[in-house]
């Protein structure tokens, strides 16, 4: 069975620090890895995905993610977070061939002026 | 392009009580799905439908069912509502395995 963690509820940094939001998957054979964000009683916006090819994706609203398939590891980062950043992310993961798509838990993300 | 339509937008129930929720989108997407949003929970994935005619378990369908009308809409019953499932209710969807998903701006369902 597919599944996602994402091992931290929440996370803190300050305006101007690099952000990192952690998520590793299982899945059987090669994945399809997403990240969306949810602002508060709204619906999900895809941020970025990673179907094959370099391992660095670049998204949205400056957002990039590194794919590691060693680690099972697709972690989001922003190299320099903004206060409007503070939201809820989440990791997503589909196998190939497969139409089911898993999501993790969330990690919320706040970012403090 | 209204993407994915979802209707109510909220709904209160009482134990016993069934409903349907409605999930249309206009984008042309093989692929629709029905999640169920709880704190610390994530979204776990109720049911989906790869494609027109067909229709997939996911991790908690206990309790619901699912109509895949058409390749536009893609309904969710509940035949007798516990408060168990109150939830807030994402329906989405996707043109591929590789596509990215879209998402309706949720249903907010309180069973009392």
């Amino acid at each position: 069975a597919q599944s996602v963690a994402q091992p931290e509820d929440q996370v803190n940094v300050a305006e101007g620090n690099p952000l990192t939001v952690k998520c590793t998957y299982s899945v059987s054979g090669n994945p399809y890895l997403f990240w969306y964000v949810q602002y508060p009683n709204r619906g999900l916006q895809f941020l970025l995905k990673y179907i094959t090819g370099d391992n660095l994706v670049k998204g949205s609203y400056g957002f990039e993610a590194e794919f590691n398939k060693s680690q099972t590891s697709f972690h989001l980062k922003k190299p320099s977070a903004l206060v409007s950043d503070s939201a809820l992310y989440f990791c997503a993961v589909r196998g190939f061939n497969d139409y089911k798509l898993s999501f993790g838990a969330g990690t919320t993300v706040t970012v403090r002026a | 392009n209204a993407g994915v339509t979802q209707t109510p937008k909220f709904q209160v129930l009482k134990t016993g009580q069934s409903m349907t929720l409605q999930c249309a989108q206009d984008m042309n997407h093989n692929s629709m799905y029905w999640y169920r949003q709880d704190p610390g929970m994530g979204l776990r994935l109720i049911y989906y439908s790869a494609s027109e005619g067909t229709t997939d378990k996911g991790e908690v369908p206990n309790g619901y069912n699912v109509s895949r009308l058409n390749k536009r809409e893609f309904s969710l019953r509940l035949e007798s509502a516990a408060p168990s499932q109150t939830s807030v209710y994402f329906c989405a969807s996707s043109t591929s395995t590789g596509g990215e998903a879209f998402f309706g701006q949720g249903t907010r369902l309180t069973v009392v």
